[in-house]
């Protein structure tokens, strides 16, 4: 079975550009969830979007929004980004099903850097 | 609200010997779900074990094993026979019984191996 792809890889932004990261769970995986990483503050959840809706948000402003679809791909969209921003964004996939045994395979990552 | 403590910022360990990583948790939940991860410098998240709570043996998979202690609230990652390639980040996380699919991370552990 194939992993979780994130595409890009790599992103170099300026500040108050958009940004679009995509993500492709896992052949099954209905969950797809988005993971901030930064030296700071760590690993913070972004939200969870299962079978095409939002069913799970993290403490992050409006300014990160995403979504789902049919096929259970995600996408993540940062909009007037901001040097903060600048971090490695991780996509992680489940079936979504199995309650607090649901097991989250993560992707590569898509590092981006806010110039 | 759950939260994960690891109090080990760096460890050390020669190749071949076994090396423990810390990990806390605290959680009302009743039912929830503890996961380690391993990120090497290249940044993917590798799944390594999980435990859930109401499981009584300990997790194993391959030279991993989690020490669940449940009344200590506490899930520590055993490494038997390490390798060079165990250096990396591991990461100590849980998930809760509402909310979703959210993942709480702890801070990690930078691993290294030496000869």
């Amino acid at each position: 079975k194939a992993g979780v792809t994130q595409t890009p890889r790599y992103l170099i932004k300026t500040r108050g550009q958009q940004v679009t990261l995509s993500c492709s769970p896992i052949s099954g995986h209905r969950s797809v969830s988005w993971y901030q990483q930064t030296p700071g503050q760590g690993l913070q959840f972004l939200f969870e979007y299962f079978s095409e809706t939002q069913r799970n948000k993290g403490n992050f402003p409006g300014r990160f929004s995403g979504r789902q679809f049919s096929n259970s791909r995600s996408e993540m969209n940062v909009s007037t980004l901001e040097l903060g921003d600048s971090a490695l964004y991780l996509c992680a996939s489940s079936s979504g099903l199995a309650g607090p045994t649901d097991t989250q395979y993560f992707g590569p990552g898509t590092r981006l850097t806010v110039l | 609200a759950q939260k994960i403590t690891q109090t080990q910022p760096g460890m050390f360990v020669q190749e071949k010997e076994a090396v423990t990583l810390d990990c806390t948790y605290d959680t009302s939940d009743q039912s929830y779900g503890l996961f380690w991860y391993k990120q090497p410098s290249s940044g993917e998240m590798i799944f390594l074990i999980y435990q859930g709570s109401y499981d009584e043996q300990n997790a194993t998979e391959g030279r991993y094993s989690l020490n669940f202690q449940k009344a200590r609230k506490s899930a520590n990652l055993v490494i038997s026979a390490s390798q060079l390639g165990d250096s990396a980040m591991y990461f100590c996380a849980m998930r809760g019984n509402g909310g979703g699919n959210k993942l709480t991370f702890g801070t990690g552990t930078q691993l290294k191996v030496e000869l």
